[in-house]
């Protein structure tokens, strides 16, 4: 039973730059939900994705965005990248939109921006 | 004030010991309680979910549910040096889970 893969594992990125970071659901899911973790911080929600569109959004600048493909996998995409991007970026996924679902991580990315 | 409140740590035990961790949580609207335990460098993984009040066992772990006190926590019996981790108190409702900034726990042999 493949769990949730996400890619690349680590990226480098320069201030400014745009990035896109990929996701792949657990098999039988169908909702996506991303997160971002700064260091000694709990991961904090950007947003989830069903049936290809935002459900909803927390408190990130438009600067992040999203998209759901049909096979339910997903990215995430940050423009202008700033220094204070980086971090852990995770992505979950459940079955059944919503939070009151059992949602289950990937390995996460981790953003450096310089 | 935060909407999900854990105390940072560390929390030391002896291994054999039982680990009590606990969360308290603002929003009243809160459907779903998670514990999740995240090793350094590593992803959370999911061990316990709690919709109910009361308590709800899986082996080692039992996780215990007050909605009108507005806390959760979670007991970790036989504490091992392997469950030293971050342990990740979350709560959902709507479309948006909200975390603790988590409870290093630290086990020692």
């Amino acid at each position: 039973d493949a769990g949730v893969t996400q890619s690349p594992t680590h990226l480098i990125k320069t201030r400014g730059q745009q990035v896109t970071l990929r996701c792949s659901p657990k098999s039988g899911h169908d909702t996506v939900s991303w997160y971002q973790q700064a260091l000694g911080q709990g991961p904090q929600f950007i947003f989830q994705y069903y049936e290809e569109e935002e459900r909803q959004r927390g408190n990130f600048p438009d600067r992040f965005s999203g998209h759901q493909f049909p096979n339910y996998s997903s990215e995430l995409n940050v423009n202008a990248l700033l220094l204070g991007d980086s971090a852990l970026y995770l992505c979950a996924s459940s079955s059944g939109t919503g939070a009151s679902y059992e949602q289950y991580f990937g390995p996460g990315t981790r953003l450096t921006v310089t | 004030q935060k909407e999900v409140e854990q105390n940072s740590g560390p929390l030391s035990v002896p291994e054999g010991a039982i680990a009590s961790l606990n969360c308290t949580y603002s929003d009243r609207g809160s459907q779903s309680f998670f514990w999740y335990r995240q090793y350094s460098g590593k992803s959370p993984e999911l061990i316990m979910f709690i919709y109910s009040n009361g308590d709800k066992e899986d082996g080692r772990f039992t996780a215990q549910l007050n909605k009108a006190s507005q806390y959760v926590s979670l007991l970790i019996r036989d504490s091992q040096p392997s469950d030293s981790a971050t342990y990740l108190c979350a709560l959902g409702g709507g479309f948006k889970t909200i975390f603790g900034a988590g409870t290093r726990l630290f086990v020692k042999a």
